[in-house]
């Protein structure tokens, strides 16, 4: 049930370009990213709700393809503030709705 | 304004004693829920709650029981705590059951140490 997500961590110079990805063994009807500083909460990003979809915030962006179940969170330019974990959430619908997330991502982004 | 607190942000407590975490959202919001995040940074739900109705109960030990007074509060107590429950307790609300668009909201966390 849980999405796996690639790669585990990432260690980047400031300004160099990053994309996580977030796969699934189920139907995908959305996927929602997340992003957790160092003993903080998990604070939202964006939300993708259809296959084709594409958004962007800034210089962070994700695409979903429904057809392979899969998303990919985009990171353009990345400033030092992009440090942190990155999880993806994947709705189930197996009764109640859930967010099921991934394992998290890693980002470590040096100056 | 804090939009979901809880309280305590730390807890150290020895096996076997029991212990509650308040969480209060100052959202409006409907639903809310908990989460456990281990060591190894996994998130995984525990209950959530709507309108004050327990909607999941994500196969967690008895010893965890969710209150929810009303729908800004959502408690959590565990019984007869053991080492393994030791983790970060984040809780979360969100306008409406409705995961498919609607965002969650985390609270600051509480790091639960059983010593």
């Amino acid at each position: 049930q849980q999405p796996v997500q690639s790669p585990q961590a990432v260690i980047l110079r400031e300004g160099e370009d990053a994309v996580i990805n977030c796969s699934s063994s189920k139907a995908l009807y959305s996927v929602h990213w997340y992003r957790q500083k160092h003993g903080e909460a998990p604070v939202f990003l964006m939300i993708l709700l259809k296959g084709g979809e594409q958004k962007g915030h800034e210089k962070i962006s994700a695409s979903f393809n429904e057809k392979k179940q899969q998303s990919s969170l985009y990171l353009t330019a990345s400033q030092l503030s992009y440090s942190g974990t990155y999880f993806c959430g994947t709705e189930i619908r197996q009764g109640a709705q859930k967010l099921v997330f991934g394992q998290g991502t890693r980002l470590t982004i040096n100056p | 304004d804090t939009a979901v607190s809880q309280t305590p942000k730390y807890l150290v407590t020895q096996m076997g004693n029991d212990k509650s975490i308040k969480c209060e959202q100052n959202l409006g919001h409907d639903t809310m829920y908990w989460y456990k995040q281990d060591s190894k940074k996994f998130l995984k739900i525990m209950f959530s709650y709507n309108n004050k109705e327990l909607i999941i109960n994500e196969t967690v030990p008895n010893r965890f029981s969710p209150k929810s007074p009303d729908k800004a509060h959502l408690n959590l107590h565990i019984n007869s705590l053991e080492l393994g429950d030791s983790a970060v307790y984040f809780c979360a609300s969100s306008p409406r059951l409705a995961v498919y668009t609607d965002t969650q909201y985390f609270g600051p966390g509480t790091r639960l140490t059983v010593l």
